[in-house]
Protein backbone atom coordinates (compact mmCIF):
# COMPACT_ATOMS: atom_id res chain seq x y z
CA UNK A 1 0.00 0.00 0.00
CA UNK A 2 1.08 3.60 -0.07
CA UNK A 3 3.40 4.90 2.45
CA UNK A 4 4.21 8.07 3.59
CA UNK A 5 7.78 8.57 5.06
CA UNK A 6 9.21 11.28 7.32
CA UNK A 7 12.79 10.58 8.39
CA UNK A 8 14.38 11.72 11.36
CA UNK A 9 11.33 11.07 13.73
CA UNK A 10 13.06 14.10 16.04
CA UNK A 11 15.25 17.32 15.22
CA UNK A 12 16.61 19.46 18.49
CA UNK A 13 18.08 22.77 16.75
CA UNK A 14 19.48 25.83 18.17
CA UNK A 15 16.94 29.23 18.61
CA UNK A 16 17.74 31.46 15.20
CA UNK A 17 18.89 28.13 13.20
CA UNK A 18 17.50 26.74 9.62
CA UNK A 19 15.25 23.70 10.18
CA UNK A 20 14.41 21.66 6.35
CA UNK A 21 12.61 18.07 6.18
CA UNK A 22 11.26 15.79 4.01
CA UNK A 23 8.29 13.91 2.88
CA UNK A 24 8.79 10.91 0.75
CA UNK A 25 6.28 9.02 -1.05
CA UNK A 26 6.13 5.46 -2.32
CA UNK A 27 3.74 6.51 -5.12
CA UNK A 28 2.81 9.55 -7.02
CA UNK A 29 0.16 12.15 -5.21
CA UNK A 30 -2.37 14.68 -6.21
CA UNK A 31 -1.71 16.59 -3.48
CA UNK A 32 0.51 16.74 -0.14
CA UNK A 33 -0.47 18.38 2.94
CA UNK A 34 1.26 19.65 5.75
CA UNK A 35 -0.24 19.50 9.59
CA UNK A 36 1.45 21.19 12.70
CA UNK A 37 0.53 19.42 16.39
CA UNK A 38 1.74 21.08 19.55
CA UNK A 39 2.33 19.02 22.29
CA UNK A 40 -1.09 17.88 23.83
CA UNK A 41 -2.86 19.01 21.14
CA UNK A 42 -4.39 17.83 17.67
CA UNK A 43 -3.39 18.42 14.30
CA UNK A 44 -3.61 21.65 12.58
CA UNK A 45 -3.60 22.05 8.64
CA UNK A 46 -0.82 24.48 7.46
CA UNK A 47 -0.63 23.91 3.73
CA UNK A 48 -2.16 22.17 0.55
CA UNK A 49 0.34 21.75 -2.62
CA UNK A 50 -0.92 20.42 -5.81
CA UNK A 51 1.22 21.35 -8.74
CA UNK A 52 4.38 19.45 -9.87
CA UNK A 53 7.54 21.72 -8.12
CA UNK A 54 4.93 24.08 -6.65
CA UNK A 55 6.30 26.79 -3.79
CA UNK A 56 4.27 28.08 -1.19
CA UNK A 57 5.55 30.55 1.90
CA UNK A 58 3.85 31.20 5.42
CA UNK A 59 6.15 33.67 6.71
CA UNK A 60 9.24 32.07 7.89
CA UNK A 61 7.74 28.68 6.59
CA UNK A 62 8.71 27.14 3.00
CA UNK A 63 6.82 24.31 1.48
CA UNK A 64 8.00 22.79 -1.60
CA UNK A 65 6.18 19.56 -3.76
CA UNK A 66 8.55 17.53 -5.64
CA UNK A 67 8.32 17.70 -9.88
CA UNK A 68 7.53 14.07 -9.60
CA UNK A 69 5.06 14.65 -7.12
CA UNK A 70 6.43 12.28 -4.48
CA UNK A 71 8.37 14.17 -2.22
CA UNK A 72 8.07 17.55 -0.76
CA UNK A 73 9.88 19.12 1.72
CA UNK A 74 8.96 21.90 4.81
CA UNK A 75 12.27 24.41 5.41
CA UNK A 76 11.58 27.53 8.32
CA UNK A 77 13.82 29.98 8.87
CA UNK A 78 15.44 31.34 11.95
CA UNK A 79 13.83 29.09 14.14
CA UNK A 80 11.76 30.55 17.44
CA UNK A 81 10.14 28.59 20.32
CA UNK A 82 7.13 28.69 19.20
CA UNK A 83 8.03 26.48 16.27
CA UNK A 84 8.13 23.58 18.81
CA UNK A 85 5.45 20.88 17.72
CA UNK A 86 5.29 17.91 15.15
CA UNK A 87 5.17 18.59 11.39
CA UNK A 88 3.35 15.93 9.51
CA UNK A 89 3.06 15.33 5.79
CA UNK A 90 -0.01 14.01 4.39
CA UNK A 91 -0.41 12.33 0.91
CA UNK A 92 -3.62 12.25 -1.13
CA UNK A 93 -2.88 9.19 -3.59
CA UNK A 94 -4.16 10.30 -7.08
CA UNK A 95 -7.60 9.31 -7.64
CA UNK A 96 -11.02 9.32 -6.19
CA UNK A 97 -12.45 8.34 -2.87
CA UNK A 98 -8.39 8.12 -1.01
CA UNK A 99 -7.71 8.42 2.10
CA UNK A 100 -5.30 11.09 3.56
CA UNK A 101 -2.06 8.63 4.54
CA UNK A 102 0.02 10.79 6.95
CA UNK A 103 3.75 10.25 7.78
CA UNK A 104 4.92 9.55 11.41
CA UNK A 105 6.17 12.99 12.01
CA UNK A 106 8.97 14.76 12.87
CA UNK A 107 9.05 16.80 16.12
CA UNK A 108 11.25 19.92 16.29
CA UNK A 109 12.81 21.00 19.69
CA UNK A 110 13.86 24.28 19.81
CA UNK A 111 17.11 25.22 22.49
CA UNK A 112 15.96 29.02 23.25
CA UNK B 1 -19.33 27.55 11.81
CA UNK B 2 -18.44 25.32 14.63
CA UNK B 3 -15.15 23.26 14.20
CA UNK B 4 -15.15 19.25 13.95
CA UNK B 5 -16.72 18.23 17.65
CA UNK B 6 -15.39 15.66 19.40
CA UNK B 7 -16.77 13.95 22.56
CA UNK B 8 -16.09 12.77 25.39
CA UNK B 9 -12.92 14.75 25.63
CA UNK B 10 -11.11 12.49 28.02
CA UNK B 11 -12.64 8.72 28.70
CA UNK B 12 -12.04 5.97 31.14
CA UNK B 13 -13.26 2.54 30.73
CA UNK B 14 -12.77 -0.89 32.67
CA UNK B 15 -11.32 -3.54 30.68
CA UNK B 16 -14.25 -5.66 28.95
CA UNK B 17 -16.64 -2.77 28.74
CA UNK B 18 -17.39 -1.03 25.52
CA UNK B 19 -16.06 2.48 24.30
CA UNK B 20 -17.69 4.99 22.42
CA UNK B 21 -16.66 8.06 20.63
CA UNK B 22 -18.50 10.60 18.94
CA UNK B 23 -17.18 13.16 15.75
CA UNK B 24 -19.73 15.75 14.43
CA UNK B 25 -17.95 16.71 11.48
CA UNK B 26 -17.92 20.49 10.30
CA UNK B 27 -21.05 21.91 8.88
CA UNK B 28 -20.85 20.70 4.93
CA UNK B 29 -18.42 18.17 5.45
CA UNK B 30 -19.64 14.97 4.42
CA UNK B 31 -16.09 13.16 4.50
CA UNK B 32 -14.91 11.46 7.80
CA UNK B 33 -11.64 10.17 8.61
CA UNK B 34 -10.79 8.32 12.17
CA UNK B 35 -6.87 8.17 13.56
CA UNK B 36 -5.18 6.44 16.45
CA UNK B 37 -2.34 7.89 17.85
CA UNK B 38 0.07 6.59 20.83
CA UNK B 39 2.02 8.90 22.79
CA UNK B 40 4.84 10.45 20.83
CA UNK B 41 3.72 8.39 17.46
CA UNK B 42 1.94 9.56 14.56
CA UNK B 43 -1.10 9.10 13.31
CA UNK B 44 -2.59 6.13 12.32
CA UNK B 45 -5.26 5.66 9.83
CA UNK B 46 -8.10 3.54 10.84
CA UNK B 47 -11.01 4.17 8.72
CA UNK B 48 -12.85 6.51 6.02
CA UNK B 49 -16.48 7.06 6.17
CA UNK B 50 -19.14 8.97 3.82
CA UNK B 51 -22.78 9.85 4.95
CA UNK B 52 -23.59 5.86 5.45
CA UNK B 53 -20.92 4.06 3.91
CA UNK B 54 -17.40 2.80 5.27
CA UNK B 55 -15.30 3.89 2.03
CA UNK B 56 -11.95 2.43 3.82
CA UNK B 57 -11.65 0.76 6.65
CA UNK B 58 -7.96 -1.17 5.71
CA UNK B 59 -6.79 0.77 9.18
CA UNK B 60 -9.20 -1.18 11.57
CA UNK B 61 -8.73 -4.28 13.65
CA UNK B 62 -11.26 -6.68 12.05
CA UNK B 63 -12.48 -7.43 15.47
CA UNK B 64 -14.03 -5.54 18.76
CA UNK B 65 -13.99 -2.04 16.43
CA UNK B 66 -17.00 -0.53 14.12
CA UNK B 67 -17.05 2.78 12.35
CA UNK B 68 -20.46 4.21 10.99
CA UNK B 69 -21.23 7.45 10.03
CA UNK B 70 -25.65 7.54 9.79
CA UNK B 71 -27.62 10.06 7.40
CA UNK B 72 -28.34 12.26 10.65
CA UNK B 73 -26.22 12.63 13.41
CA UNK B 74 -22.46 12.33 14.48
CA UNK B 75 -19.79 9.51 13.49
CA UNK B 76 -19.33 7.21 15.76
CA UNK B 77 -16.46 4.76 16.81
CA UNK B 78 -17.00 1.63 18.61
CA UNK B 79 -14.33 -0.67 20.63
CA UNK B 80 -15.72 -3.60 22.32
CA UNK B 81 -14.57 -5.15 25.31
CA UNK B 82 -11.73 -2.73 24.99
CA UNK B 83 -8.09 -4.15 26.29
CA UNK B 84 -5.38 -1.84 27.50
CA UNK B 85 -3.45 -1.67 24.68
CA UNK B 86 -6.70 0.07 23.27
CA UNK B 87 -5.65 3.09 25.25
CA UNK B 88 -4.34 6.31 22.98
CA UNK B 89 -5.69 9.21 21.62
CA UNK B 90 -8.29 9.29 18.75
CA UNK B 91 -8.92 11.59 16.18
CA UNK B 92 -11.29 12.66 13.94
CA UNK B 93 -11.05 14.47 11.03
CA UNK B 94 -13.73 15.64 8.25
CA UNK B 95 -12.89 17.14 4.98
CA UNK B 96 -15.41 18.52 2.27
CA UNK B 97 -14.32 16.41 -0.32
CA UNK B 98 -11.94 13.24 -0.58
CA UNK B 99 -8.36 13.56 -0.05
CA UNK B 100 -8.53 17.60 0.51
CA UNK B 101 -7.82 19.70 3.45
CA UNK B 102 -8.68 17.77 7.14
CA UNK B 103 -9.95 19.53 9.90
CA UNK B 104 -9.15 17.73 13.39
CA UNK B 105 -11.13 17.45 16.43
CA UNK B 106 -9.63 17.87 19.80
CA UNK B 107 -9.52 13.96 20.06
CA UNK B 108 -10.69 11.55 22.61
CA UNK B 109 -8.46 10.40 25.26
CA UNK B 110 -9.30 6.79 26.25
CA UNK B 111 -7.46 5.22 29.32
CA UNK B 112 -8.28 1.65 29.62
CA UNK B 113 -7.51 0.30 33.18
Amino acid sequence: GQQVMQIPQYQHVQEGEDFTTYCNSSTTLSNIQWYKQRPGGHPVFLIQLVKSGEVKKQKRLTFQFGEAKKNSSLHITATQTTDVGTYFCAGDLAGANSKLTFGKGITLSVRP
Amino acid sequence: NAGVMQNPRHLVRRRGQEARLRCSPMKGHSHVYWYRQLPEEGLKFMVYLQKENIIDESGMPKERFSAEFPKEGPSILRIQQVVRGDSAAYFCASSPLSGQEAFFGQGTRLTVV
